[in-house]
C-alpha cells in the first residue's frame, strides 16, 4: 500500500507561515486530506480533497497537491496551531486507508 | 450535532477479545460510511477498519486482518469492532470516524471523530 513521508518537525515563529509536506509516489493524481491532533484530543479535520477547508476552520489553513508532494500551509501561525498534522490518502490498488507518520508543528 | 461515543475499552490479556461500541447521533446513519482509527501511545494514527453505509463492504488493515470483524447496526445507530486474539501491539486509543461522503462504499476522509476508548493488552 502507499507510503506517505512527513517530516517529523516543522518549527515556525508566531505570525510566520509554516509549511507541511506528505510525499507519496504521484501523490497528485489522488486526494489527500489533513488533520490537526492536539495533545489528549481526537483528530479534527482541517482540510478535505488537497485544499477544501471544512467549515469552521480559518483561511490561514490551506492545501495544494501536486506531482509527488502534498502540502499544508499555516499563515499567520498562532500558539493555539501548535499540534501533530497528519496526511491521509485512499489507497485504490490495495484498498487500504493510509495515513502519514505526522508531523510536530512547534511555535518557538 | 453529530456526536460519536465510543465504550469496551478495558484491559484485556494477550490473546483475549474485546468488543468496541460507537453510538452514533445527530446524522442519518445508514448513509455513511464508518471506521476505526486507532493511536498506540505516543505514536501517530493508524487506519483499522472500515464499513460502508448500506451494502455494508467492510475493509482492514492488514495488522487486524482475520482478528478483527467490524460491524454496524442501523436499528441502534452503533458500529462494532470485535477484537479477537489481541496482541500487545493492539495497545491504543481507538477512535470511531464518520465518513465525509453521503452514500460512500468506501472511506473517503472522517469529517467526525469520537472522543475514543483506550484498550490495553497486557498480562
Amino acid at each position: 500500500s502507499s507510503v506517505l513521508t512527513q517530516p517529523p518537525s516543522v518549527s515556525v515563529a508566531p505570525g510566520k507561515t509554516a509549511t507541511i509536506t506528505c510525499g507519496g509516489n504521484n501523490i497528485g493524481d489522488i486526494g489527500v486530506h489533513w488533520y490537526q491532533q492536539k495533545p489528549g484530543q481526537a483528530p479534527v479535520l482541517v482540510i478535505y480533497y488537497d485544499s477544501d477547508r471544512p467549515s469552521g476552520i480559518p483561511e490561514r489553513f490551506s492545501g495544494s497537491n501536486s506531482g509527488n508532494t502534498a502540502t499544508l500551509t499555516i499563515g499567520r501561525v498562532e500558539a493555539g496551531d501548535e499540534a501533530d498534522y497528519y496526511c491521509q490518502v485512499w489507497d485504490t490498488n490495495s484498498d487500504h486507508l493510509v495515513f502519514g507518520g505526522g508531523t510536530k508543528l512547534t511555535v518557538l | 450535532e453529530v456526536q460519536l461515543l465510543e465504550s469496551g475499552g478495558g484491559l484485556v490479556q494477550p490473546g483475549g477479545s474485546l468488543k468496541l461500541s460507537c453510538a452514533a447521533s445527530g446524522f442519518t446513519f445508514s448513509t455513511y460510511a464508518m471506521s476505526w482509527v486507532r493511536q498506540a501511545p505516543g505514536k501517530g494514527v493508524e487506519w483499522v477498519s472500515s464499513i460502508s453505509g448500506s451494502v455494508g463492504s467492510t475493509y482492514y488493515a492488514d495488522s487486524v486482518k482475520g482478528r478483527f470483524a467490524i460491524s454496524r447496526d442501523s436499528s441502534k445507530n452503533t458500529v462494532y469492532l470485535q477484537m479477537n486474539n489481541l496482541r500487545a501491539e493492539d495497545t491504543a486509543v481507538y477512535y470511531c470516524a464518520k465518513d465525509g461522503i453521503l452514500g460512500s462504499i468506501r472511506p473517503y476522509y472522517f469529517d467526525y471523530w469520537g472522543q475514543g476508548t483506550l484498550v490495553t493488552v497486557s498480562s
